[in-house]
This record gives C-alpha cells, sequence and structure tokens, in this order.
C-alpha cells in the first residue's frame, strides 16, 4: 500500500541553523512528490514538487528537497532556518491511475529558538 | 483576493445535528478536494471533483455528502453529527484531475462538536 513516513513528529533547531526534514516513501511506480507547509491556523501552501527531471529541486521561501529514489526519500532542506519557518510541514505523494490523490505524511512540526 | 475560500471558519454544534460547510475558488480550477485534518494534524483525502462529477469517493460515512452546484463551489453537508467529526475541513482546488496539478488549500473549517 502507498504511505508516506515522516519520522520526526516535532524539530527544535535555532535560527540560523540548518534544517533537514525526512520523508520516506512506499509506492510502486514513480512517484510525484511534494512538501506543503501549514502555519498556525492556516491553509497549506506548496513549498515544492518533484516529477521528474533533476533530483533537486529548489522550492519557495528558501527550501529545497531531494529525491533519493534508492532511499525512497525526499527530504527537504534549509540552509539557514528564520523563526518565520515554524510551522507544520507535510510530505505527501500523488498517485497514478489519473485522479489527483495525495497520500500525506503525518507532519513534522518545527519550532525556531531565537 | 483570496483563491480558495471556506465559510465557516469556525462552526461549534451539538451532536446529532445537520451542518453544511461551503467551499468557492476563483482560480477556474476544473477539480476541488475535500480533506479532514484530525487532532494529531493527519490529512486524509475524503472526496473529489472535476467538472461537478464526483471523482474520489473514500470510505467516509454516508452521512458525508458532498455537493458541487458548479465547477467553483463545492460544499459538504453532514448529517447526524458525532463527536467523532470534530476535526478541521479544509478544502482544496487544482487546475485538473491529474496528478501533476498543485492542489491550492483553503484556510480550513474547524467543527466542534459537543
Amino acid at each position: 500500500a502507498q504511505s508516506v513516513t515522516q519520522p520526526d513528529i516535532h524539530i527544535t533547531v535555532s535560527e540560523g541553523a540548518s534544517l533537514e526534514l525526512r520523508c520516506n516513501y512506499s509506492y510502486g511506480a514513480t512517484p510525484y512528490l511534494f512538501w506543503y507547509v501549514q502555519s498556525p491556523g492556516q491553509g497549506l501552501q506548496l513549498l515544492l514538487k518533484y516529477f521528474s527531471g533533476d533530483t533537486l529541486v529548489q522550492g519557495i521561501k528558501g527550501f529545497e528537497a531531494e529525491f533519493k529514489r534508492s532511499q525512497s526519500s525526499f527530504n527537504l532542506r534549509k540552509p539557514s532556518v528564520h523563526w518565520s519557518d515554524a510551522a507544520e510541514y507535510f510530505c505527501a505523494v500523488g498517485l497514478s491511475g489519473g485522479y489527483n490523490k495525495l497520500i500525506f505524511g503525518a507532519g513534522t512540526r518545527l519550532a525556531v529558538h531565537p | 483576493d483570496t483563491a480558495v475560500s471556506q465559510t465557516p471558519k469556525y462552526l461549534v454544534t451539538q451532536m446529532g445535528n445537520d451542518k453544511s460547510i461551503k467551499c468557492e475558488q476563483n482560480l477556474g480550477h476544473d477539480t476541488m478536494y475535500w480533506y479532514k485534518q484530525d487532532s494529531k494534524k493527519f490529512l486524509k483525502i475524503m472526496f473529489s471533483y472535476n467538472n461537478k462529477e464526483l471523482i474520489i469517493n473514500e470510505t467516509v460515512p454516508n452521512r458525508f455528502s458532498p455537493k458541487s452546484p458548479d465547477k467553483a463551489h463545492l460544499n459538504l453537508h453532514i448529517n447526524s453529527l458525532e463527536l467523532g467529526d470534530s476535526a478541521v475541513y479544509f478544502c482544496a482546488s487544482s487546475q485538473d484531475s491529474g496528478r501533476r496539478y498543485e492542489q491550492y488549500f483553503g484556510p480550513g473549517t474547524r467543527l466542534t462538536v459537543t
């Protein structure tokens, strides 16, 4: 069955430090992969997506993610975290079959210390 | 201008009542979705409509009935509300139903059943 695992429920980093949020997926076909961010009380906003091609993708707000097929991973990174990055981050995989069905991971809550 | 809007933002009601949540998108998209986010932040798709036609119907109780009067609107009606229905419900839309199309999320409706 298709699934998305985000191993870290909570992560705390200091402002200015680097960040890596982990995401592993289980999916038999070529995955379409997404990272969304949810700020408190807000809806989800797309940070970046991977469909094919270059395995390192750039997104908004200085985020990037690297697709590693051998590890079934799509980890999100940012070289220097800002206090405004504190939010919930969701990894998702888009299933094939004609319909735009997203399977989400459980999310990682990021806290940023000043 | 809000791309995907939902009303109401908060909804508090008693068990057994019937309630509706409305969603509108002004992006000109063909496909709309309803997601449920539970208390642990887990997001799961419920329904999807493409050009007013139901294309995704996950295993949700029959008490939940989506209605799409036109491409820009997707409403969610819930009958005989139960405590377990308490959650945040997100509406989303995408340009089309293929998985390469980004989903744009509304701000959510927090439903509390007492």
